[in-house]
């Protein structure tokens, strides 16, 4: 089992929808969580992290995390084309301090 | 966020030659500081750990000493590829972050082509 696991997609969604992105980890330490989006041949940018059970909101994203799931998602309110991109879920290890990544989300924006 | 900036945004050199990257957090001290390496179209993997004042841990199947990595300070991460080859050829991105179990923010990367 991956440490932190992701759909590769793609996930198409139209314009105006709410994308919904997943991911799950297997460290049940683990104690934070972000999320990253990456344009192609760029490098990663972080959008939400999030450290407790819940929803976390900061404009059009929220970050949900359920620790006895194992399970973190972003969802995207009111997609934009701009929103086409590779999302990346990252768990920090609670043994080694690393971040661990999954392989991304290709996210399609439909105009 | 907090800026990481990487130097240089690309870099074209010769095979048998060194280059030199540079990771800086320009507005905050980062104790600790990753190096990825990317190819196309696939996830980032961890190359090493700097933490600053101590020595990089290499993730397995790295070669320390061809990827050298220096954190002499709380700003500035950098890596060196010696001997690069046409093999070395990837884009190279750094992260940064201020401690343990906090946000880590990525420098602009760079890319490395080795001719």
């Amino acid at each position: 089992q991956k440490e932190v696991e992701q759909n590769s997609g793609p996930l198409s969604v139209p314009e105006g929808a709410i994308a919904s992105l997943n991911c799950t980890y297997s460290d049940r330490g683990s104690q934070s969580f972000f999320w990253y989006r990456q344009y192609s041949g760029k490098s990663p940018e972080l959008i939400m992290s999030i450290y407790s059970n819940g929803d976390k909101e900061d404009g059009r994203f929220t970050a949900q995390l359920n620790k006895a799931s194992q399970y973190v998602s972003l969802l995207i309110r009111d997609s934009q084309p701009s929103d086409s991109a590779t999302y990346l879920c990252a768990v920090v290890n609670s043994g080694t301090y690393k971040y661990i990544f999954g392989t991304g989300t290709r996210l399609k924006v439909l105009a | 966020g907090a800026v990481v900036s990487q130097h240089p945004s690309w870099v074209i050199c010769k095979s048998g030659t060194s280059v030199k990257i540079e990771c800086r957090s320009l507005d905050f001290q980062a104790t600790t500081m990753f190096w990825y390496r990317q190819f196309p179209k696939q996830s980032l993997m961890l190359m090493a750990t700097s933490n600053e004042g101590s020595k990089a841990t290499y993730e397995q199947g790295v070669e320390k000493d061809k990827f050298l990595i220096n954190h002499a300070s709380l700003t500035l991460s950098t890596l060196t590829v010696t001997s690069a080859h046409p093999e070395d050829s990837s884009f190279y991105i750094c992260s940064a972050s201020r401690g343990q179990n906090t946000e880590a923010f990525f420098g602009q990367g760079t890319r490395l082509t080795v001719v």
